[in-house]
């Protein structure tokens, strides 16, 4: 199995909600990472998971908490968000060095 | 600091063969890696070079210069499909990330 899986495609919610986004891999990859991505920009680092281990917070702000239960999930929860936290959320996971697998990003809209 | 130079737009047509350049400057270099991205789509990756020069992948080649810091994506027999968004990335082995460039915006015209 070579995908890296998300749920769900699209949120939509409010500022006052607490939603999670879900991520899985099964390729046994050490690392699974968060990315926040905006329209025409690049991916951005949020978070890095190693070996089931918060390596990594890119100064992010509380309303966003990582969370990995075990090697092959990832999830990030949502509390209070605002209307500019809006955009693609991908999960990744990879060995570390060259290659990333993407998953096919949730899709976030902050009402 | 880490930083990375790509072209924001390129425009070739079907057919043809496209060359995007990237320069970057980090701390720890490991490895340059390329990413597609279509719209509406996730990263997908490409290749990764971890030693200098030229590595092929069917339609797709990278190279790698270390002493100039310096890469590259072709493209080669161009297609429509082709039309995306194109990443290169250095992972830094001091900061243990993987940091991207603003992208290279490719458009193939029939």
């Amino acid at each position: 199995d070579t995908e890296v899986t998300q749920t769900p495609k699209h949120l939509v919610m409010g500022m006052t909600n607490k939603k999670s986004l879900k991520c899985e891999q099964h390729m046994g990859h050490r690392a699974m990472y968060w990315y926040k991505q905006k329209a025409k920009k690049p991916p951005e680092l949020m978070f890095v998971y190693s070996y089931e281990k918060l390596s990594i917070n890119e100064s992010v702000p509380s309303r966003f908490s990582p969370e990995c239960p075990n090697s092959s999930l990832l999830n990030l929860h949502l509390h209070a968000l605002q209307p500019e936290d809006s955009a693609l959320y991908l999960c990744a996971s990879g060995e570390g060095v060259g290659e990333q697998f993407f998953g096919p990003g949730t899709r976030l809209t902050v009402l | 600091g880490q930083s990375l130079e790509q072209p924001s737009e390129v425009t070739a047509v079907e057919g043809a063969i496209v060359q995007i350049n990237c320069t970057y400057q980090t701390s720890g270099f490991y490895g340059l890696s390329w990413y597609q991205q279509h719209d509406g789509g996730a990263p997908t990756f490409l290749s990764y070079n971890a030693l200098d020069g030229l590595e092929e992948t069917g339609r797709f080649s990278s190279f790698l210069s270390r002493s100039d810091s310096y890469g590259y994506l072709l493209l080669q027999e161009l297609q429509m499909k082709d039309s995306a968004s194109y990443f290169c990335a250095v992972f830094s082995g001091n900061t243990g990330k993987l940091i991207f460039g603003q992208g290279t915006t490719l458009q193939v015209k029939p």
